[in-house]
Formats: structure tokens, sequence, C-alpha cells
């Protein structure tokens, strides 16, 4: 299996900062990498997929990149409703794996 | 509007088998283009791929739960089910069923993502 490595596990941030979230993955990846952000009581929703391409509807304020095995997930300038808990997953092969997410939280 | 509804028990006892059904509504099961699964939660914890189905029945699992479980398709009703035996309270979560999208290419299948869940169905298993 892909193991799948998430950091920092959680961020203090104020609105307008600049948050950047690494994922790092076991073995080559390419770059089939999907990011989630998920807010308490709800499901995950669906960011971004191969790395770097923003699902329809989501803020251009996100951006994904990497290849390979190390990523990252940027959210440019944080908004109140960015406050969250993000996920990536590998979308290389199966078995799908997660990393073990990181909150970001109000400063 | 592709739309993913999650039913069954909320509560199941130790040793017994757990069933969901996933509906979906909206769209289909029948496309080429997606496999459709189960992700589970635990209570503050991270997110468990559980495993995904494909509308001609063929289906893959998480290696740490595939003794366990079986993902399969109802294509007249549009619904997908899960069945995890011999539960314990470690598989009390929440359990989500999902979308995934699939890529062909260099003659094998890659995946863009989850990208429509459910609501999420709460499942606690307690005596």
């Amino acid at each position: 299996d892909i193991q799948m490595t998430q950091s920092p596990s959680s961020v203090s941030a104020s609105v307008g900062d600049r948050v950047t979230i690494t994922c790092r993955a076991s073995q080559g990846i390419s770059n089939w990498l999907a990011w989630y952000q998920q807010k308490p009581g709800k499901a995950p929703k669906f960011l971004i997929y191969t790395a770097s391409s923003l699902q329809s509807g989501v803020p251009s304020r996100f951006s994904g990149s990497g290849s390979g095995t190390d990523f990252t997930l940027t959210i440019s300038s944080l908004q109140p409703e960015d406050f969250a808990t993000y996920y990536c997953q590998q979308t290389y092969s199966f078995p799908l794996t997660f990393g073990g997410g990181t909150k970001v939280e109000i400063k | 509007q592709l739309q993913l509804q999650e039913s069954g028990p909320g509560l199941v006892k130790p040793s017994e088998t757990l069933s969901l059904t996933c509906t979906v509504s909206g769209g289909s099961v029948t496309s080429s283009s997606y496999y459709w699964g189960w992700i589970r939660q635990p209570p503050g914890k991270g997110l468990e791929w559980i495993g995904s189905v494909y509308d001609s029945g063929s289906a893959y699992y998480n290696p740490s739960l595939k003794s366990r479980v079986t993902i399969s398709v109802d294509t007249s009703k549009d619904q997908f089910s899960l069945k995890l035996s011999s539960v314990t309270a470690a598989d009390t979560a929440v359990y989500y069923c999902a979308r995934l999208e699939l890529h062909y290419s260099d003659y094998r299948y890659y995946y863009y993502g989850l990208d429509v869940w459910g609501q999420g169905a709460t499942v606690t298993v307690s005596s």
C-alpha cells in the first residue's frame, strides 16, 4: 500500500494569511493526487485532482502542485469559510489511501 | 444533479453484520466512467477507504478489511451496498458512499478522485 503523510497536523492562521499544507507519498504516484476539505459534521468536499486541477466551483485561492512523491496545497488568502480539515489522497492505485489530515484553525 | 444517500441501521451488535445501502439519484450507476464506493471515518479520526465497485460487479477492497467486506451493485435500482461482517467497536464510524471517476491510460486505470459524496451514515457497534 502507498502511505500518505501530511504535515503539519494542524496550523493556526488568520484571515488573509497564506497557508501551505504538504503531503508526501511513500512511493512515486506521478500527479495522481487529490485534495479534500472537510468541515465538522459534513462530508468531505472534492477540491483538487491530478495534483493541480481545480474541481468545478472551487475558488481560485486554492491551488495544488507537485509530482512524484511531494505535493502541496496552498490557500493564497485564507477566508473564514476555509477553516476546516484538509486531506490528501493518492489516486494512483488501489487501495486508495488518505493522509492523516491537516486542521486549519483560527489564530 | 447527482446525489447519493446512505441508508441502514444506526446500531449494530458486536459480531453481527453491518449493512448499508447507497441510493443514486439524478444519475445512474451504469456508467463506464465511474466506480462506486465506501469510505468511513471513526469519531475524531481520519478517512479510510473501504472499497469500490464497478457496474459489472467487479470490486476492489482495502486489504485491512478485505476478509470481512462485500460491496455489491444493483443496477436495476441504481443502488450499491456495503456489508461488513463480524463487527467490533472499532467499526463504529460515519460511513460515506461516494463516486470515483476513472481515467484509462497506458493500458491501466487511474482515478481522479471521489467527486460526489453522500451525507454520511453514523453506525455504532454496541450491545
